[in-house]
């Protein structure tokens, strides 16, 4: 199947700092990717849909100055989680469509730790 | 968001004894999908359900789709230790959104 790599896996940061979260398709074009949220022991919640060369659609309630996706490529979405707080600790996973397929592929997703 | 409620929200079995969990939608849905989440792992695609009434199955695993395209249902016939996760619905609305997921826990 397709792959999608996410980068870092772990991060740990000061509060009131910034952190940014790549994900890449590595064998397939994504002109869309979407971010998730997952706390423990909950399910993924959709935060924003990543479009390539177009600004993201994020979901209600999501700070979008927050939380910045910037898409710049047809293999690279970034997230940036700015001025992160400790409730910003979370597990943030990309995912992309390839092909027609309809099949969602993950990043291994990006554990989030704000001190 | 579009609302996507998944029952039971845990599950318990003794190994060789059947699973099913439930999924509804608020509203019609183009398509479900069923994915499956091991801890500390991210979901891994089960199928694609498209059509109205719509049943798959997959060796132990059968996949419904409700007349109503609203709901969907996933059974799993003898579960074994190796079925252990969380197994989770999402609704396409152009957009992907999870359900609440059904965790399942297998004892030997």
């Amino acid at each position: 199947g397709a792959v999608v790599s996410q980068h870092p896996s772990r991060v740990i940061c000061k509060s009131g700092t910034s952190v940014k979260i790549e994900c890449r398709s590595l064998d397939f074009q994504a002109t869309t990717m979407f971010w998730y949220r997952q706390f423990p022991k909950q399910s993924l919640m959709l935060m924003a849909t990543s479009n390539e060369g177009s600004k993201a659609t994020y979901e209600q309630g999501v700070e979008k100055d927050k939380f910045l996706i910037n898409h710049a490529s047809l293999t690279l979405s970034t997230l940036t989680v700015t001025s992160a707080h400790p409730e910003d600790s979370s597990f943030y996973i990309c995912s992309a469509n390839a092909g027609n397929t309809g099949e969602l592929f993950f990043g291994e997703g990006s554990r989030l730790t704000v001190l | 968001g579009q609302q996507v409620m998944q029952i039971p929200q845990y599950q318990h079995v003794q190994e060789g004894e059947d699973f099913t969990t439930y999924c509804n939608s608020s509203t019609t849905l183009s398509n479900i999908q069923w994915y499956k989440q091991r801890p500390g792992g991210h979901p891994v695609f089960l199928i694609q359900l498209v059509k109205s009434g719509e049943v798959k199955k997959q060796k132990r695993l059968t996949f419904q789709f409700g007349e109503a395209k609203k709901n969907s249902s996933l059974h799993i016939t003898a579960t074994q230790t190796t079925d252990v996760g969380t197994y989770f619905c999402v609704g396409n609305f152009n957009k992907f959104y999870f359900g609440s997921g059904t965790k399942l826990n297998v004892k030997p």
